[in-house]
Formats: C-alpha cells, sequence, structure tokens
C-alpha cells in the first residue's frame, strides 16, 4: 500500500505571497491531518478533516486553512506568508481519526524569504 | 492530555537494548500513551502505544508501570537506523484529541 504523499518536497515564497500545499492520504483513510515543525517550537497541530470536514483545529491564526475533497486529498493554503512560516509541514492519515495511528507523510519544506 | 517529560538525549551502542523513559505522573485514567519517533528530515512514525498492560509488536516493547505515572520504550537491538527523536505521547482516545509533541529524546546509536 502506497503511503502519504505530499507535493510538493520544496517550495520558496516571498513574504506576502501564498502558498497551496497538497496531501494525499493512505488509500482507505478518510482523516488526514496537518501539522507544523519549527526547530523553535516543535511539532504543532494545525487541523484535522474527516470526510470534508474539519473537525479538530490548533491554535493557528485564520491565515492558516486548509479543505478535504471526495477522494479524502487534502489542500492546505496559508495566505500572506510571514517569515516566521517558514516551516516544515506534515501531513498525516489515519483510518478513523486522530484516536487511531497516524501515518506522516514526508513533508514539504517550505521556506519563506 | 496529560504532559509527559523526557530526558533530552541519550545514547546506546549498537546491537543493544535501549531503554528510553518517559514520565507522565498526570496521566488520567482514560489516556493511553504513544510512541512515534521521527528520523533526520522524514516524517513522525508511529511505534506502539498502551493503557496499562505491557505491549508489545515487531519494533519495541512497552513498559508502563502500575500506577502508570511513567513507561519505558524499549528498543530491544537498536541498530544505527534506530538514531532518532522519540516523542513520548499522553492522549486520550477515542476523544478526537490531537497528538500533542513535546521535544522528546534524541537517541543516538553508536557503532
Amino acid at each position: 500500500k502506497a503511503g502519504v504523499t505530499q507535493t510538493p518536497r520544496y517550495l520558496i515564497k516571498t513574504r506576502g505571497q501564498q502558498v497551496t500545499l497538497s496531501c494525499s492520504p493512505i488509500s482507505g483513510h478518510r482523516s488526514v491531518s496537518w501539522y507544523q515543525q519549527t526547530p523553535g517550537q516543535g511539532l504543532q497541530f494545525l487541523f484535522e478533516y474527516f470526510s470534508e470536514t474539519q473537525r479538530n483545529k490548533g491554535n493557528f491564526p485564520g491565515r492558516f486553512s486548509g479543505r478535504q475533497f471526495s477522494n479524502s486529498r487534502s489542500e492546505m493554503n496559508v495566505s500572506t506568508l510571514e517569515l516566521g512560516d517558514s516551516a516544515l509541514y506534515l501531513c498525516a492519515s489515519s483510518l478513523g481519526g486522530l484516536e487511531n495511528e497516524q501515518y506522516f507523510g514526508p513533508g514539504t519544506r517550505l521556506t519563506v524569504t | 492530555d496529560a504532559k509527559t517529560t523526557q530526558p533530552p538525549s541519550m545514547d546506546c551502542a549498537e546491537g543493544r537494548a535501549a531503554n528510553l523513559p518517559c514520565n507522565h505522573s498526570t496521566i488520567s485514567g482514560n489516556e493511553y500513551v504513544y510512541w512515534y519517533r521521527q528520523i533526520h528530515s522524514q516524517g513522525p512514525q508511529y511505534i506502539i502505544h498502551g493503557l496499562k498492560n505491557n505491549e508489545t509488536n515487531e519494533m519495541a516493547s512497552l513498559i508502563i508501570t502500575e500506577d502508570r505515572k511513567s513507561s519505558t520504550l524499549i528498543l530491544p537491538h537498536a541498530t544505527l537506523r534506530d538514531t532518532a527523536v522519540y516523542y513520548c505521547i499522553v492522549r486520550v482516545v477515542g476523544a478526537n484529541s490531537k497528538l500533542t509533541f513535546g521535544k522528546g529524546i534524541t537517541l543516538s546509536v553508536r557503532p
């Protein structure tokens, strides 16, 4: 079974721009979660989608948004990028939800200049 | 979710058992102990989880003390590929609570 895939793997953007990251979960998994990882803050939960609905949300500003499609693929959008948004963005999928074992993708490394 | 405390780092020799400790003194009765690890430049990987009984799978064993205030992850025969950051997480299962990662413990396996 193919693992969680994320595209692109690396991205460089300029302050003020917006960016969209994509995540394809493991086949059959309906829950997709997003995390941000920085050296200073570590791994932080952004949000979780299940069957196209946002079910859980972390403490991030409204510039961070996401959506999930009917095939469970998910996208995350960050608008008005700031230098502090430079991070590794990780996506994880699970069968039922956050209570199940989560399988992480390799991440997208975003650099904001 | 209860907070966990892990030492920042430890090392062990290749082929020996690695015993990674975790304190979770405020754990409640319905909270499970989860372990994930993150090898450099990769996404975290699930290892094992348990409630109160000891658990074992093909990767590791999880030993939880009787009072559930601490646990130990055991990698029976550590290899160089086990060098990673190991996260101990306590969370309620079934309530859609998110994974809250702390700083973890960096395990270095030396040849």
